[in-house]
């Protein structure tokens, strides 16, 4: 089975901190993905990463940075955290799998608390 | 931008009913739609996955069909049971790497 961990189940971080969100997959997946989750907003991609080294924007890629070294390891950094990037991040991986399609598959998601 | 709707918002059934969820999704060019079911305050659990050239899926009790054409898909839960009640979310992969999600229909199942 594949497995996407994530580095925190709950953070508390203070406005001004820079703050590192962690993603770790055991399945040898290329792709790598940064979501968050808001209710009545649901999940909107903040980054995507293809490659080691490679990235790209999401649809709300403001405020956030990631950093992709090793094909297992994508991280997602908060620069400079503000109360409205309070909110739940997933993790999520994927591979071409059958007939070109991809699957992906999620971490348990961490919920970052900006005060 | 592809846009992801899913109807009802959320849904409260009695245990054993058949029930279904439903997704539509503005650009029918796709590479596949998946479905997820959601615990509160878990990750995503990925359900099926069906395939663009496909027209349907089934695991166990559930069952998801495309109609891409129409921009539909419905995603059918047999006898339900108080275990199954989450929320569910439709994604659609307009290019090879991202997902568009709905917002999601939440599930209760009443013993």
């Amino acid at each position: 089975d594949v497995k996407v961990t994530q580095s925190s189940r709950y953070l508390v971080k203070r406005t001004g901190e820079k703050v590192f969100l962690e993603c770790v997959q055991d399945m040898d997946h290329e792709n790598m993905f940064w979501y968050r989750q808001d209710p009545g907003l649901g999940l909107r991609l903040i980054y995507f990463s293809y490659d080691v080294k490679m990235k790209e924007k999401g649809d709300i890629p403001e405020g956030y940075s990631v950093s992709r070294e090793k094909k297992e390891r994508f991280s997602l950094i908060l620069e400079s955290a503000s109360t409205n990037q309070t909110s739940m991040y997933l993790c999520a991986s994927s591979a071409v799998g059958v007939q070109g399609t991809y699957e992906q598959y999620f971490g348990p998601g961490t919920r970052l608390t900006v005060t | 931008k592809q846009e992801v709707t899913q109807i009802p918002a959320a849904l409260s059934v009695p245990e054993g009913e058949n029930l279904v969820l439903n997704c539509s999704f503005t650009d029918s060019a796709i590479y596949n739609l998946q479905w997820f079911r959601q615990d509160p305050g878990k990750g995503l659990t990925s359900l099926l996955l069906i395939q663009s050239s496909q027209r349907e899926q089934t695991s166990g009790r559930l069952n998801a069909s495309l109609d891409k054409s129409s921009g539909r898909s419905t995603l059918y839960i047999a006898a339900s049971q108080p275990g199954d009640s989450a929320t569910y979310l439709c994604a659609v992969a307009p290019r090879r790497y991202a997902l568009n999600f709905g917002k999601g229909t939440s599930l209760l199942v009443t013993p």
